[in-house]
């Protein structure tokens, strides 16, 4: 069985402050791993993969995030946050043979201003 | 290159009626794959297609419904609609079928209220 669980449904950070966006899986095989955003009534956007190369994963925006195979984690960040980033941020995992996706509930990122 | 694109964006049924979506893939991909999302949910997966047969499918009832085309393009059928149906449903395209590290592209979805 696997799952993928997002420790926080809410962020809130100041323009310009780090960005931490916290996500934990738990997977029978090697998962393959993604971060995707959603802005309103908008379809959802991939920002990274992790598919078992390098564990420090770049994506666009300015997104990063690190697969931790001993924490069971894959945490997006960002050094500095933009207005534009305010959206709904899931994180998802994927079976080898990759037929389903496993979404987690999301996190609402707000930036103040 | 069109990406992944849906239709109608929005769409008011009534109980009991039913509805179709439509779905154009990404270019060069032909695997389909759909989800539900109700409001402040993460998307559930329906099912997804390739080949034109249905090769998964989550946890829904056999009143959803599907079918792909030999164009790639698919359709997604609700029959009997209930309240509980009110969603955002979202297509996803794919290579096929998706293998480790083929990530889904997704379009803008369809917005389908039941009153």
């Amino acid at each position: 069985a696997q799952s993928v669980t997002q420790l926080d449904s809410h962020v809130s950070v100041s323009e310009g402050t780090p960005v931490l966006l916290r996500c934990n899986y738990s997977s029978s095989y090697s998962p393959s791993l993604f971060w995707y955003v959603q802005h309103p009534n908008k379809g959802l956007q991939l920002l990274l993969k992790y598919t078992s190369a390098a564990t420090l994963v770049k994506g666009i925006n300015g997104f990063e995030a690190e697969f931790k195979k001993s924490e069971t984690s894959f945490h997006l960040t960002k050094p500095s946050a933009h207005m534009s980033d305010a959206a709904e941020y899931f994180c998802v995992v994927s079976l080898y043979t990759g037929n389903q996706f496993y979404f987690g509930t999301g996190t609402s990122l707000t930036v103040i201003p | 290159d069109a990406g992944v694109t849906q239709s109608p964006t929005h769409l008011i049924k009534t109980r009991g009626q039913q509805v179709t979506l439509r779905c154009s893939p990404k270019s060069g991909h032909d695997t389909v794959s759909w989800y539900q999302q109700a409001l402040g949910q993460g998307p559930q997966f329906i099912f997804q297609y390739y080949e034109e047969e249905e090769r998964q499918r989550g946890n829904f009832p056999d009143r959803f419904s599907g079918h792909q085309f030999p164009n790639y393009s698919s359709e997604l059928n609700v029959n009997a609609l209930l309240l509980g149906d009110s969603a955002l449903y979202l297509c996803a395209s794919s290579s096929p079928p998706t293998g480790r590290g083929s990530p889904l592209h997704f379009g803008n979805g369809t917005r389908l209220t039941v009153t």
